[in-house]
């Protein structure tokens, strides 16, 4: 069964700096890592998605990384803005049926 | 565009009381579903997806069950609503195994 760990749980960074966020996977055998952001009290809005066959993909300041061999994904994040603060999560959707598999998560501050 | 509607954004309901939450779709055909629960400081937990109408699989037993009436439409019930039913209520859909998945604002729930 796929499961999907995140770290830092939290961080808090100075605005300005460029940051990395860790996501985990058990299984490799997976379609795609989607990465979403959560405000609080909000829904979830997509930020990246990269496929099986990708290595990365990019949108703005944001970078997301995919080696499925390691079973590991980031997101970089360049030149951080306070605008950026929430939580960060990202989601592999495996071989094995129709689901996706979320990570708990990191909780990221940008301090002014 | 395609859209995701979810209503109501929040809900108070008493302990034993029946729960009907609603979610719909626009600009997409045979989307897949999905209803995510988010408690209080945990992840998200998948409760149900469907691949078409009238096909529910269920992630995990519960105190609810999940419909799919139209194409577009995905409802999240119970009978009888227990305090540990209360949590963040997420509806999302994609198209295809490799797409993107879209959430809507979620439902904040509250059992007393």
């Amino acid at each position: 069964k796929q499961e999907v760990t995140q770290i830092p749980a939290a961080l808090s960074v100075p605005e300005g700096e460029n940051l990395v966020l860790n996501c985990s996977f058990t299984d490799s055998a997976i379609y795609n890592l989607q990465w979403f952001r959560q405000d609080p009290g909000k829904g979830l809005t997509s930020l990246l998605l990269i496929q099986s066959s990708q290595r990365e993909q990019t949108s703005g300041r944001l970078n997301a990384s995919l080696d499925k061999s390691s079973g590991r994904s980031t997101l970089y994040i360049a030149a951080s803005q306070p605008g950026d603060s929430a939580t960060y999560l990202c989601a592999a959707f495996d071989n094995y049926g129709q689901n996706f598999v979320f990570g708990p998560g990191t909780r990221l501050s940008v301090l002014p | 565009s395609q859209t995701i509607h979810q209503w109501p954004a929040t809900l108070v309901q008493p302990v034993g009381s029946p729960l009907s939450l609603e979610c719909t779709v626009e600009g997409t055909s045979n989307p897949n579903l999905y209803w995510y629960r988010q408690a209080a400081g945990r992840g998200l937990q998948l409760l149900f997806y469907s691949v078409g109408i009238g096909q529910i699989s269920s992630e995990v037993p519960q105190n609810l069950s999940a419909s799919r009436p139209q194409d577009r439409q995905f409802i999240l019930s119970s009978k009888k609503l227990l305090l540990s039913d209360s949590g963040f209520y997420l509806c999302a859909w994609r198209t295809a195994k490799n797409t993107e998945a879209f959430f809507g604002q979620g439902t904040r729930l509250t059992v007393v």
